[in-house]
């Protein structure tokens, strides 16, 4: 169970193209996802949290007209890079919240996506 | 405000040897801690959690690990290393009242020799 996936798992585009990316929960609903990103050899830095049905909280220094990110349904969130750059190149990974009468705080993650900008 | 500390950016290891990986933590609050596995250019897999419920934690894959608050400490150990437990290795502490964020250690990557 807690299964959550990606879609794409690679991706290569061209610079100025835009690219969506897609995290689902499989078997469960998840109220809250999130959005990491993570570059080589590194932790994994929080982009941005969305809820089910409302806007996504972006962290500190992420642009949020450029990572535009939907949580339209209880199992599925979308990652829109725009205009991608060069320096967008990244590993990007979701992770989903179990839907629970409590809070939950265990996150299930995705199996990233790799996105190569050239 | 919480915090997570990785005290070994690597660890090396032997097949058949066992496994110690340290991680101290800063919080006002009891808090929800983590060990999560990541396998190279993979996700992260929830190795164990730990909720208070009880101090020695026991995950997959023959994972454990042991809350203690008077070192506010939170290591993950297993006895005996396989080769297949070469990966990366994160710490991580929920974030109090931060509607589910989790804050994340910078990382253990586990070396395994044969």
């Amino acid at each position: 169970g807690a299964v959550v996936s990606q879609h794409p798992s690679w991706v290569i585009c061209k610079s100025g193209t835009s690219v969506k990316i897609e995290c689902r929960s499989l078997d469960f609903q998840a109220t809250t996802m999130f959005w990491y990103r993570q570059f080589p050899k590194q932790s994994l830095m929080l982009m941005a949290t969305s809820n089910e049905g409302s806007k996504a909280t972006y962290e500190q220094g992420v642009e949020k007209d450029k990572f535009l990110i939907n949580h339209a349904s209880l199992t599925l969130s979308t990652l829109t890079v725009t205009s991608a750059h060069p320096e967008d190149s990244s590993f990007y990974i979701c992770s989903a919240s179990p839907r629970k009468r409590v809070l939950s705080d265990t996150q299930y993650f995705g199996p990233g996506t790799r996105l190569t900008v050239l | 405000a919480q915090s997570v500390t990785q005290l070994d950016s690597h660890v090396s290891v032997s097949e058949g040897t066992p496994v110690l990986l340290r991680c101290n933590y800063s919080s006002s609050y009891s808090p929800s801690l983590f060990w999560y596995v990541q396998h190279p250019n993979k996700g992260l897999q929830l190795l164990l959690k730990y909720t208070s419920a009880a101090t020695l934690v026991k995950g997959i894959n023959g994972f454990e690990a042991e809350f203690k608050k008077s070192e506010t400490s939170f290591h993950l150990t297993k006895p005996s290393a396989h080769m297949s437990d070469a990966a990366e290795y994160f710490c991580v502490v929920s974030g109090y009242n931060q509607g589910g964020k989790l804050i994340f250690g910078q990382g253990t990557e586990l070396s395994v020799k044969p």
